[in-house]
């Protein structure tokens, strides 16, 4: 069963940058698309952002293109999502969620506990 | 990147039923199979519920039932519990590689 658990969360500045992780275990991690959703207080699930699962590919909803940058670590069975130009609006939980297809994200099968990112001076 | 559109709210006594519609475009959910369902009760990991239109992961109960016709996909909850009580998101392959959720529909259980 996969196992997903993120990590990196806190408060931060407006204008600062945060890095997240995410550690995964129980699946062949450079098979599939790993992805992050976000949910800010008292609104609905958001995609983020996924990548493939050789890391080749990049994609990003249009509300963080050019601030967050996702990567991964096939060695290390870890995504990473690099904040930067953080802003007021990207205060949320941030889950990490292992997608079903291995190029394009489609399906996210499993999700992580998530990780909260306060964007507040 | 438009979220797809679902009914803010939903409910049904014990034993009843439910259904959700979630409304797209023919970019996304009209134009492939790659419609998903997710619950979520707050504070927890969302769960995905129904892939692919109308598959069920192992383990969710067949009280869970999906569908699609167009741009519109719809999600069944019969047989109602307590514990279906929920927020429940469809989500959907955008067709430029992104993905879209719906904007959740809150279903309570009088």
């Amino acid at each position: 069963e996969a196992q997903l658990s993120e990590s990196g969360g806190g408060l931060v500045q407006p204008g600062g940058s945060l890095r997240l992780s995410c550690g995964a275990s129980g699946f062949t991690f450079s098979f599939y698309v790993m992805n992050w959703v976000r949910q800010a207080p008292g609104k609905g699930l958001e995609w983020v952002s996924g990548i493939s699962g050789t890391g080749g590919s990049t994609y990003y909803a249009d509300s963080v293109q050019g601030r967050f940058t996702i990567s991964r670590d096939n060695s290390k069975n870890t995504v990473f999502l690099q904040m930067n130009s953080l802003r007021a609006e990207d205060t949320a939980v941030y889950y990490c969620a292992k997608d079903d297809g291995n190029w394009n994200p489609v399906t996210l099968g499993h999700w992580g506990q998530g990780s909260l990112v306060t964007v507040s001076s | 990147q438009s979220a797809l559109t679902q009914p803010p709210s939903a409910s049904g006594s014990p034993g009843q039923s439910v259904t959700i519609s979630c409304t797209g475009t023919s970019s996304d959910v009209g134009g492939h199979d790659y419609v998903s369902w997710y619950q979520h009760h707050p504070g927890t990991a969302p769960k995905l519920i129904i892939y692919e239109v109308i598959k069920r992961p192992s383990g969710v109960p067949d009280r869970f039932s999906g569908s699609k016709s167009g741009n519109t996909a719809s999600l069944t909850v019969s047989g109602l519990q307590a514990e279906d009580e929920a927020d429940y998101y469809c989500g959907s392959y955008g067709g430029r590689q992104n993905f879209v959720f719906g904007t959740g529909t809150k279903v309570t259980v009088l």
